[in-house]
């Protein structure tokens, strides 16, 4: 079955340090991956996609992520985190032969001074 | 954002009734989804449209029904509503690569409507 998962409910960062946020996939051929963000009460935005080509993509915001084949992985990372990063973060996967978006169950990310 | 508009922004409404939530496109896209998002679950996929007249079933269709009559709108009705279906409600229409190649390529949202069923 389609899956995607992102097995860190909360996690708690302080300003300034790095940040990894995981997501692992299911299912078998490349698909297309996507980071979304959402602040409270907020919609969600677009952080960074993953079609093919460089594995190490670039996105707004300061975000980066690296696609990982071997490991189903499509990991979220930022060098450096702002307080206003406090956000919840999803991962979402389009599925090859498929048009629909398959999201995680979301990472909340709080941001201590 | 990106020419989708959701109505309405906010409703309250009593278990039983039924209520349509609209999502309306000014861009033609082909695909148009309905999604509900409740804490410790993500995005759920309820239906989705691959054209006019054209729908399928996401993992959580139940109690609900779609219907797509125009390429703009597509509508998300709760035949009667109950409480399980409190939450927020977005819609997304799926952009294809055309002359702009991968760039285009994705999904937007629309700014959700957040539904209470008391």
């Amino acid at each position: 079955a389609q899956s995607v998962t992102q097995p860190d409910i909360h996690i708690t960062v302080s300003e300034g340090a790095s940040l990894e946020l995981r997501c692992n996939y299911s299912y078998g051929a490349t698909p297309y991956l996507f980071w979304y963000v959402q602040s409270p009460g907020q919609g969600l935005q677009l952080l960074l996609k993953y079609f093919s080509g460089d594995t190490l993509v670039q996105g707004i915001k300061g975000f980066e992520a690296e696609f990982k084949r071997s490991q189903s992985s499509f990991n979220l990372r930022k060098p450096s985190v702002h307080w206003s990063d406090a956000a919840e973060y999803f991962c979402a996967v389009k599925f090859s032969g498929f048009q629909k978006l398959v999201f995680g169950t979301g990472t909340r990310l709080l941001v201590s001074p | 954002d990106a020419g989708i508009t959701q109505s309405p922004r906010h409703k309250v409404t009593e278990t039983g009734t039924p209520v349509t939530l609209r999502c309306h496109q000014t861009e033609n896209h082909r695909y148009m989804y309905w999604y509900r998002q409740d804490p410790g679950h993500g995005l759920r996929l309820i239906h989705y449209s691959y054209g006019v007249k054209d729908t399928d079933k996401g993992e959580v269709s139940d109690g609900y029904s779609v219907s797509r009559s125009k390429t703009e709108d597509f509508l998300l009705t709760l035949e009667s509503a109950t409480s399980s279906q409190t939450s927020v409600y977005f819609c997304a229409i799926m952009r294809n690569p055309g002359t702009g190649g991968s760039a285009n390529y994705g999904y937007t949202f629309g700014s959700g409507t957040r539904l209470t069923v008391v």
